[in-house]
């Protein structure tokens, strides 16, 4: 079965360390990954994704990723984090097929950042 | 990127009533649109997927006479949760694909 695994519910780091958020996902064919963020009561921003290619992402925000086909994983880093990076953010695979527009989701992962 | 706009933001309606809510692509047309809901604290999951000019596809579970989904345009879906219920409350998100999903600023939808 097709599914998307952030293994952290919650994680704290103290203003300016560095970050990393995991995820893992199961699905039959070539995934489309992305990353979201979502702030309380608001949409979902689009952070970055991977379709082909290199598979070290950059994104916005100063968010990069990289898929790891041999460990299914797409993880979420950030070299110093800011304390407007506090939010949920979310993992998502999609199907090759539709380019990514029908979505999987983790659980999600809430950040919190301390000063 | 590809901007959708979803509204209402927020929406309180009596038991019993119906409540439409939109999502427009702004600057792209959009065959595909996806709805998504989502409870506190709790991740996305798909409803239903809407298509322009046909019906809508909608997810296991998912009451097709409860949540309407029409797609009359190439940059607008609505999706109308008919006979609400408090347990209808939510948070209603759509998407639409352009090169990735791009989603709206969701709809708090509180039923009393």
């Amino acid at each position: 079965a097709q599914s998307v695994t952030q293994p952290d519910i919650h994680i704290t780091v103290s203003e300016g360390a560095s970050l990393e958020l995991r995820c893992n996902y199961s699905y039959g064919a070539t995934p489309y990954l992305f990353w979201y963020v979502q702030s309380p009561g608001q949409g979902l921003q689009l952070l970055l994704k991977y379709f082909s290619g290199d598979t070290l992402v950059q994104g916005i925000k100063g968010f990069e990723a990289e898929f790891k086909r041999s460990q299914s994983s797409f993880n979420l880093r950030k070299p110093s984090v800011h304390w407007s990076d506090a939010a949920e953010y979310f993992c998502a695979v999609g199907s090759t097929y539709n380019q990514g527009g029908k979505l999987i989701f983790g659980q999600g992962t809430e950040l919190s950042v301390k000063p | 990127g590809a901007v959708v706009s979803q509204h209402p933001s927020w929406v309180i309606c009596k038991s019993g009533t119906s409540v439409k809510i939109e999502c427009r692509s702004l600057d792209f047309q959009a065959t595909t649109m996806f709805w998504y809901r989502q409870f506190p604290k709790q991740s996305l999951m798909l409803m239903a997927t809407s298509n322009e000019g046909s019906k809508a596809t909608y997810e296991q579970g998912v009451e097709k006479d409860k949540f309407l989904i029409n797609h009359a345009s190439l940059t607008l879906s609505t999706l109308t949760v008919t006979s609400a219920h408090p347990e209808d409350s939510s948070f209603y998100i759509c998407s639409a694909e352009a090169g990735g999903a791009f989603f709206g600023q969701g709809t708090r939808l509180t039923v009393v």
